[in-house]
Order: C-alpha cells, then sequence, then structure tokens
C-alpha cells in the first residue's frame, strides 16, 4: 500500500496524559499536513509542512502541540497534557507541490483519540 | 474569516434518485475547490476544479465551479446504496502558503434500497 498511513489508528488517553502521534506520507510527497475532525464537522487546519520546514500552524494549535517533520519524510504530532476537548479524529494528508491551482491532499485513515 | 456553507447537511433518497449537494465559500485567497467522500474513514478525493463552468465528470459524479458567485455543486445521478456517505466541500486557500483546504460541515447522503 503507498498510501498515507498513520499509526496507531486509536488511542485511548487519560486527561493529563501525552500522546504522539505518527503519519508517513506518500514518499514522493513534499507537503503534509495535519486536521483535526470532530464529530459532525469537516476537518480543520492545524498545521503544514513543506519538506522539514513548518511553514504554517493555525490558531487552533496550542501551545500544547507540537509537531516535527525531521528529514521531511514521516511527521509527528504531539499534544502534552491532554484534555477532554482533544479528543477528536486527527488525520494527515500529503500532496506534491504541483502550479498555481496546487493538487490534490491524500489523506490518512487517521488517528482517533478518546480522552478520558 | 473562510467560510464554507455546504447545504443540505442531509438527505435521504432511494436508489436511482439524482441528488445535487451544494456549496458555497468565502476564502482569502482562492485557487481551486475541492470536493471529498468520506465514509466511516478518510476523505477520499473526487474531484479539483479550477476554472469557472468546466464540468469534471466520473462516472456518475460530476462537480462544476462558479467563481464569480463563489459556489459549486456536486451532481450524483442514478444514486446507488454505496453512494451513501459524507461528501465534503473544500476550497483551498493560499493566504499563508500552505494552501490548507477549508471543509465545510459536509452533505450526509443516504440511500436507501
Amino acid at each position: 500500500d503507498t498510501g498515507v498511513s498513520q499509526d496507531p489508528r486509536h488511542k485511548i488517553t487519560k486527561r493529563g496524559q501525552n500522546v504522539t502521534f505518527r503519519c508517513d506520507p506518500i514518499s514522493e510527497h513534499n507537503r503534509l499536513y495535519w486536521y483535526r475532525q470532530t464529530l459532525g464537522q469537516g476537518p480543520e487546519f492545524l498545521t503544514y509542512f513543506q519538506n522539514e520546514a513548518q511553514l504554517e500552524k493555525s490558531r487552533l494549535l496550542s501551545d500544547r502541540f507540537s509537531a516535527e517533520r525531521p528529514k521531511g519524510s514521516f511527521s509527528t504530532l504531539e499534544i502534552q497534557r491532554t484534555e477532554q476537548g482533544d479528543s477528536a479524529m486527527y488525520l494527515c494528508a500529503s500532496s506534491l507541490s504541483s502550479g498555481r491551482a496546487g493538487s490534490e491532499q491524500y489523506f490518512g485513515p487517521g488517528t482517533r483519540l478518546t480522552v478520558t | 474569516e473562510d467560510k464554507v456553507v455546504q447545504s443540505p447537511l442531509s438527505l435521504v433518497v432511494h436508489e436511482g434518485d439524482t441528488v445535487t449537494l451544494n456549496c458555497s465559500y468565502e476564502v482569502t485567497n482562492f485557487r481551486s475547490l475541492l470536493w471529498y467522500k468520506q465514509e466511516k474513514k478518510a476523505p477520499t478525493f473526487l474531484f479539483m476544479l479550477t476554472s469557472s463552468g468546466i464540468e469534471k465528470k466520473s462516472g456518475r459524479l460530476s462537480s462544476i465551479l462558479d467563481k464569480k458567485e463563489l459556489f459549486s455543486i456536486l451532481n450524483i445521478t442514478a444514486t446507488q446504496t454505496g453512494d451513501s456517505a459524507v461528501y465534503l466541500c473544500a476550497p483551498r486557500d493560499l493566504q499563508g502558503g500552505s494552501e490548507k483546504l477549508v471543509f465545510g460541515k459536509g452533505t450526509k447522503l443516504t440511500v436507501n434500497p
């Protein structure tokens, strides 16, 4: 399978614990995005990498959230001191820089986080 | 602030019906608009629209963009139960340089046999 993969698929954690998610994009894609989706809503943008550089962060991304893409390949998203409001599906997407209109973003299966 | 409104939010039809899903948008620096289908998993890509008035087609699905009036529609003809899903509209916003997608809440389509 050469699509976007994410690990773990499900994570249950207690409030106050730290969690880390991993995303492996499509291998030749240089752009990587993290989105968050809650029930009944569309995905909301969190942050964006071009190669290893984190170029944009949403104001939704509090200082408890940090993301890295150290070698321009896989990415990690860490949430420190989790809160119940962090419960959501965390989606990763990747794309290839392509022309003025951009190119389609391909999504991974997501990591569903439940904070108890 | 970017805004995407999809209508209807929910739609129930019978197999064989034709449906039209609507998407109106306001984004700061628009470049293109994407449609995705989401079943109980990640969104899967359907179409990317960049120019007004040019219809994109894939089988029973088609979509068109109106950049002057800031809306797009997705048509599905001869619906099947496998079309049951949430359909998401996402204009691409270039502000900030990320080309991030701004999603609406989606239209939940249920196709009954």
